[in-house]
């Protein structure tokens, strides 16, 4: 079965530093999603994108984020300027309907900012 | 806004039990409801789904009925297995105003360990 696939699955920076997070959506997919969760608590959205823009993005999704997919496969999460409360787990996802069809998570990356 | 509200946890059971998680959500319109598990280590994995009133979403022995009346959708197995020991989380679809896209906005999620 086809999968939503994350890079690197633990990534460790220095605040402030400059972190760009990985994610290869399902091949046939045209929606794509960036959620969070912070060690114990909820899964958030971030931010979703469709056809090359950003359709919608939640208050956490500040100016020090940004996504792009910058070829038809790859779709990734840049953090600028990184601080001690953005580490989570960030999850990509991905579906082919935004109506009839479920998003289909990765397995996530951990990014730890020290 | 929309919202889903889910039983605390850990929810500790002897193996062969009966499984219930509660869950109930608030939303405007007419959302998709879903249960996703998350097991040790992994990430996230759609259990099942339920897109409209009164449907039963089933996979791997567990069920949900998307219930209207009372805004739920509680998730049961009738026998629980060790290797179900996961986070449970309740979710709903919430397209947004601009009625572009369907964010999932989670519950908390519940920690199930089942004893051998």
């Amino acid at each position: 079965e086809p999968e939503v696939t994350q890079t690197p699955s633990h990534q460790v920076t220095q605040m402030g530093q400059e972190v760009i997070l990985r994610c290869v959506p399902i091949s046939n997919h045209l929606y794509f999603y960036w959620y969070r969760q912070i060690l114990g608590q909820k899964v958030e959205f971030l931010v979703s994108f469709y056809n090359n823009e950003i359709s919608e993005k939640s208050e956490i999704f500040d100016d020090q984020f940004s996504v792009e997919r910058p070829d038809g496969s790859n779709f990734t999460l840049k953090i600028r300027s990184t601080k001690l409360e953005d580490s989570a787990m960030y999850f990509c996802a991905s579906s082919e309907d935004r109506v009839a069809q479920p998003q289909h998570f990765g397995d996530g990356t951990r990014l730890s900012i020290l | 806004g929309d919202s889903v509200t889910q039983m605390e946890g850990p929810v500790t059971l002897s193996e062969e039990a009966f499984l219930t998680i509660n869950c109930t959500y608030t939303a405007t319109g007419y959302p998709s409801l879903f249960w996703y598990v998350q097991y040790p280590g992994e990430g996230l994995q759609l259990l099942l789904k339920a897109t409209k009133a009164d449907d039963k979403g089933s996979n791997k022995g567990f069920e949900a009925t998307y219930r209207k009346e009372t805004t739920s959708f509680h998730l049961e197995k009738g026998s629980v297995q060790v290797s179900d020991s996961a986070v449970y989380f309740c979710a709903l679809s919430s397209r947004s105003h601009m009625n572009r896209d369907d964010k999932i906005i989670f519950g908390k999620g519940t920690r199930l360990h089942i004893l051998p």
